[in-house]
């Protein structure tokens, strides 16, 4: 079965500096990789996504992620965050074998100080 | 696009009651997930829709749990007796058909919040 995991439960910023959340996922195939954000107060959206080709996406707001099969990880970047990032940010696996089934990490709820 | 619905937003029930859940999922999407988020946890898949079919409820507590999608379209998910552990947050998710550029991309509704007094 596959799983996830973050590795930072509570990260604390001030603005301007740089962001990389850790995300490592355990599963041998072919996998579908997500990062989804919770803002507070409202739902769960799509942050980025990797499907496949280029393992290094962009997503909105400025994030983006790097795919390293080989370490089996999906790190979330940002080089200068904002006060407006504060949220929570779960990284995501979907198994194509699977029947597409999903696994999500605990999330990393992200504070940034103005 | 109108998005994902879910109601009741909130819903406090003593231990041992039952309590349904209802989601409308956006129009044409296909599959149709439930969640179940505890505090301070990452979403945990309950069950799975394909249209009107199941392709996943190995993580359901069936013996109080119970989900259905007629039609291949709203659903509803029920706990009877519901127990103090499954206070959480349950979530409805969905997404567009296979084989869609963003056919694994998941959009989520606001939530339910059960409290099991």
């Amino acid at each position: 079965a596959q799983s996830v995991s973050q590795h930072n439960h509570h990260v604390i910023l001030s603005e301007a500096a740089s962001l990389e959340l850790g995300c490592n996922y355990s599963y041998g195939g072919t996998v579908n990789l997500f990062w989804y954000v919770q803002y507070p107060g409202q739902h769960l959206q799509l942050l980025l996504k990797y499907f496949s080709g280029d393992p290094l996406v962009k997503g909105i707001k400025g994030f983006e992620a790097e795919f390293i099969k080989s370490k089996f990880s999906f790190n979330l970047r940002k080089p200068s965050v904002q006060w407006s990032d504060t949220a929570e940010y779960f990284c995501a696996v979907t198994v194509h074998t699977n029947a597409g089934k999903s696994t999500f990490g605990d999330g990393t709820t992200l504070t940034v100080k103005p | 696009e109108a998005g994902v619905a879910q109601s009741p937003r909130y819903k406090i029930i003593e231990k041992r009651q039952s309590v349904a859940f209802w989601c409308n999922p956006i129009s044409g999407h296909a599959t149709l997930y439930w969640y179940q988020q505890i505090l301070g946890q990452g979403p945990k898949l309950l069950i799975q829709f394909q249209n009107n079919g199941v392709v996943d409820d190995s993580q359901l507590p069936k013996d109080r749990f119970s989900a259905e999608r007629l039609k291949g379209v709203d659903s509803t998910l029920k706990i009877q007796p519901a127990k103090l552990e499954d206070s959480a947050v349950y979530l409805c998710a969905s997404s567009p058909p296979r084989g869609s550029p963003s056919s694994y991309e998941q959009y989520f509704g606001p939530g339910t919040r059960l409290t099991v007094t």
